[in-house]
């Protein structure tokens, strides 16, 4: 069994400050993680993977995200937020090699920047 | 070649049409999957096809006969459909191994049924 848990549905910035989107996970194996994007009446775009290589995934567009087996967390981070990051965030987690359908996504967080 | 390409973009219909969404990738991907999203909600699993076969399907209503004629091409048939269908129809794939690598989406086609 899995979940994935994205702590804020609404995260508001500043155009040049810090963004943390935070998720946390539940899997009963271990487990591929993923944040995608989605910016308006568009499809996802993969920002970032971790699939039990290094915890520090470094993604698109200056994004990176840190696996915390401990914590059960995979936030999402950059340190300067940009106007055109403002999209749709998606945290999944998957059950690794398999075609069975197992990867099951948050709820989204969406990312206003403010100028 | 590294998209996955969705057509129609827009799809507007009404309930007593038939009509059919494609997908095609060159990426060599195995898996392919129809999601279905609707506003300011995470995509929902549809089907899944795992080398041309039909995998998974998830209790979907038989309006929606989804197809894998190739490795490279997915179609979704839709024939009377409810307004609540209205929704982006997303199309992915995913490496041999699955999930585990990420999927590819399309850009999506927006149906309306009216």
């Amino acid at each position: 069994a899995q979940s994935v848990t994205q702590l804020d549905s609404h995260v508001s910035v500043s155009e040049g400050t810090p963004v943390l989107l935070r998720c946390n996970y539940s899997s009963s194996y271990s487990p591929s993680l993923f944040w995608y994007v989605q910016h308006p009446n568009k499809g996802l775009q993969l920002l970032l993977k971790y699939t039990s290589a290094a915890t520090l995934v470094k993604g698109i567009n200056g994004f990176e995200a840190e696996f915390k087996k401990s914590e059960t967390s995979f936030h999402l981070t950059k340190p300067s937020a940009h106007m055109s990051d403002a999209a749709e965030y998606f945290c999944v987690v998957s059950a690794p090699n398999t075609n069975a359908g197992k990867s099951t996504f948050g709820d989204g967080t969406t990312l206003t920047v403010k100028p | 070649d590294t998209e996955v390409t969705q057509t129609p973009k827009h799809l507007v219909m009404g309930m007593t049409n038939k009509k059919s969404l494609k997908c095609e990738q060159h990426m060599g991907h195995r898996a392919m999957y129809w999601y279905k999203q609707k506003a300011k909600k995470p995509p929902e699993l549809m089907f899944v096809y795992s080398y041309e076969k039909l995998s998974i399907n998830e209790s979907v209503p038989s309006r929606f006969s989804p197809e894998c004629p190739n490795s490279s091409l997915l179609n979704l048939h839709l024939h009377a459909l409810q307004p609540e269908d209205s929704a982006l129809y997303l199309c992915a794939s995913s490496q041999d191994g699955g999930e585990g690598y990420g999927y590819t989406f399309g850009s999506g086609t927006r149906l309306t049924v009216v």
